[in-house]
């Protein structure tokens, strides 16, 4: 089966630095992606990996490591826009599927 | 301008009621996907689609049905045999290949009274 592993919230003050961990297993793996998703509306994509290492994007970064199934998703310089669920994804499995973690709410304070 | 649309962004039915959920994609994508989200949940996929005329069942297709007649479609339809189907439905496409992203329609959530 397939399990992606995230924390259920998270908060952070403006300004800071957060780090979200994604700890996977899946049968077969084809990347890990990262979504940003505001509140009723449609995830956005932040970011991939497919290599392990660090991938960098602005103020996102993402890591894995694919020995250790797990990657996490740093966010600098934090803003109160930045409040939203932050979702983990591996595409795999027979159908090159995306399975998606629960999310991750993170709650910036000022 | 390329993108996903779903319609209606809101939608109420009555129990009993079939109803169908639109998703057009002019992205010129191969794969388009139907994902449920419910309330502290992630998505979970419903039914899928690589190619037209040809679609998979994701792990909740019980209740649920979809056709895939053309590349920019995938209508999915909310039988009266699903037993739970207040939630928000996200429509999804990707291009062919391994290692590229999905992008999301805006959604459409769907009250059942």
């Amino acid at each position: 089966g397939q399990n992606i592993d995230q924390p259920t919230e998270m908060t952070a003050t403006e300004g800071a630095i957060v780090q979200i961990n994604c700890t996977y297993q899946t049968s077969g793996f084809n990347g890990l992606f990262w979504y940003q998703q505001h509140a009723g509306e449609a995830p956005t994509f932040l970011s991939y990996n497919v290599l392990d290492g660090l991938e960098e994007k602005g103020r996102f970064s993402s890591f894995l490591s694919r020995s250790k199934g797990y990657s996490y998703l740093l966010l600098k310089e934090l803003q109160m826009k930045d409040s939203a669920s932050y979702l983990c994804a591996v595409r795999g499995g027979t159908g090159n599927q995306f399975y998606f973690g629960t999310g991750t709410s993170l709650t910036v304070i000022p | 301008d390329g993108g996903i649309t779903q319609s209606p962004k809101y939608l109420f039915r009555k129990e009993g009621q079939n109803v169908t959920l639109s998703c057009e994609q002019n992205l010129n994508h191969d794969a388009m996907y139907w994902y449920r989200q419910d309330p502290g949940q992630g998505l979970r996929l419903i039914y899928y689609s690589q190619i037209v005329n040809d679609f998979q069942k994701g792990d909740i297709a019980e209740g649920y049905s979809v056709s895939r007649e053309k590349k920019e479609s995938f209508p999915l339809t909310v039988t009266s045999a699903q037993k739970n189907p207040t939630a928000f439905y996200l429509c999804a496409s990707t291009l062919d290949g391994t290692y590229n992203e999905q992008f999301f329609g805006p959604g459409t959530r769907l009250t059942v009274l």
